[in-house]
């Protein structure tokens, strides 16, 4: 059972354009909405992260929508770079679960 | 500082032999997880160690796979009578005191191929 939903499986955006990237969960036990960044040859890096008690957070260009009656959230990058061309990927976990559950990624290409 | 480092970054194995992973986290962080990423999806947790003891191993898939971490740093991830099924990216992640899996900061990965 995929706990995780992620779409689109890829996508392709315009320099400066805005990228929209959504999950919806199934487990009504998660409460932390983390978004990881995975390059070629790298391992997954935390970009930026949500808990249920706030619906929407930003830092920078990046901001995560939460949506908790419909489960699901979604990361937005703002004035898309070449340079965030990568994989994206949304994950869930819940309280002392010591672990997380992870969508299957998004591919973002930005084009120059 | 150093992050999260992993050996060997690429193995290739027949089918059927014993392999190890290793994972050396970030310098005082209790927390280390194992994740599993096959082409084209996100990693799959498979167990995740505070301090010495395992405490959650339920998603290592069966009993050829098995994990240690006998000084709660390095941990070793142990693969018996490997399969091509096992080909994917073993990843290891290691936390900081308390932040559980809120941050978790990712290796590079292994990549094991099965043939």
């Amino acid at each position: 059972q995929q706990q995780v939903k992620q779409s689109p499986q890829s996508l392709i955006v315009q320099k400066g354009g805005i990228s929209i990237i959504n999950c919806a969960y199934e487990n009504t036990a998660f409460d932390y909405f983390p978004w990881y960044q995975q390059f070629p040859g790298k391992g997954p890096a935390l970009l930026i992260a949500i808990r249920p008690d706030v619906s929407e957070k930003k830092e920078g260009r990046f901001t995560i929508s939460f949506n908790k009656s419909a489960k699901q959230f979604s990361l937005h990058i703002m004035d898309s770079q070449p340079g965030d061309s990568a994989t994206y990927f949304c994950a869930a976990s819940a309280s002392n679960a010591g672990k997380s559950t992870f969508g299957d990624g998004t591919t973002l290409t930005v084009k120059p | 500082g150093a992050g999260v480092s992993q050996t060997p970054s690429n193995k290739v194995t027949e089918k059927g032999k014993y392999v190890e992973l290793r994972c050396d986290p970030i310098s005082g962080h209790t927390a280390l997880y194992w994740y599993r990423q096959s082409l084209g999806q996100g990693p799959e947790f498979l167990i995740y160690f505070q301090g010495t003891g395992a405490a959650d191993d339920s998603g290592l898939p069966n009993d050829r796979f098995f994990a240690v971490r006998p000084e709660g740093s390095v941990s070793t991830l142990k693969i018996q009578r490997t399969e091509r099924g096992d080909s994917a990216v073993y990843l290891c992640a290691s936390s900081p005191v308390g932040a559980g899996a809120d941050i978790q900061y990712f290796g590079a990965g292994t990549r094991l191929s099965v043939l």
